[in-house]
């Protein structure tokens, strides 16, 4: 397997445009996670899905942000409009089963984004 | 969930053997213990878990007193490609599933 694959890698956009990060999570797993990390603020949880369906999006700074999982292999995050306090790496996760219930999961590469 | 308190940053030199302690006071019972590692410009990757005594695997060795209140990674003859943080979560072992919650984590340097 190709592991968990983030797109792009880096973009770089203007303050108030919409941008759109993508995720392809390990076949098979049902367990997918947003996480954005900062120097500031280090790793944060975002959202996570089970079966496609949102857990917990607790973690979602504001209204500005939304996740989408249509179905078991993709997911998106939005943000709209986008601000420059944004700025950082977003990083999506995926787990299955009894490994996700031992704290197991697996990383993309992560989606550097810069708006200025 | 158990809160972790683990050194902001350590330095170390090629061939060493590094162990980085993490205590984690008020694990329950059942709570296992996870470490993650990663690289600058990369996701954390999931590298050793454990409950008591000790783990090894290819990667690291875990050891865990009996009161289980700390725990240490051991990385036997660092490389410069050790270089990396590593974070120390604690696991609920029931409850459902456990989301990865991580803290600033340990930056280990690794000098020539």
């Amino acid at each position: 397997d190709a592991g968990v694959i983030q797109s792009p890698r880096h973009e770089v956009t203007e303050m108030g445009q919409e941008v759109t990060l993508r995720c392809k999570p390990i076949s098979g797993h049902d367990y997918l996670f947003w996480y954005r990390q900062t120097m500031m603020r280090g790793l944060e949880l975002l959202i996570y899905f089970n079966n496609n369906v949102p857990i917990d999006d607790s973690g979602m700074p504001e209204d500005r942000f939304s996740a989408k999982m249509p179905n078991a292999s993709f997911s998106t995050l939005k943000i709209q409009p986008s601000e420059p306090r944004d700025s950082a790496v977003y990083f999506c996760a995926s787990s299955f089963g009894f490994r996700a219930r031992q704290g197991e999961a697996f990383f993309g590469q992560g989606t550097r984004l810069t708006v200025v | 969930l158990a809160k972790t308190t683990q050194p902001i940053s350590m330095d170390s030199y090629e061939g060493q053997e590094v162990n980085i302690t993490c205590s984690h006071n008020n694990i329950a019972t059942n709570d296992y213990i996870t470490w993650y590692q990663q690289f600058p410009s990369q996701g954390p990757r999931f590298i050793i878990q454990g409950y008591k005594t000790k783990v090894t695997n290819e990667v690291a060795s875990l050891f865990i007193p009996a009161d289980r209140k700390s725990s240490t990674l051991s990385l036997p003859r660092v490389s410069l490609s050790d270089t990396a943080v590593y974070y120390c979560l604690v696991v609920p072992a029931s409850g459902g599933s456990y989301i990865p919650t991580f803290g600033r984590g340990t930056s280990l340097i690794v000098h020539p």
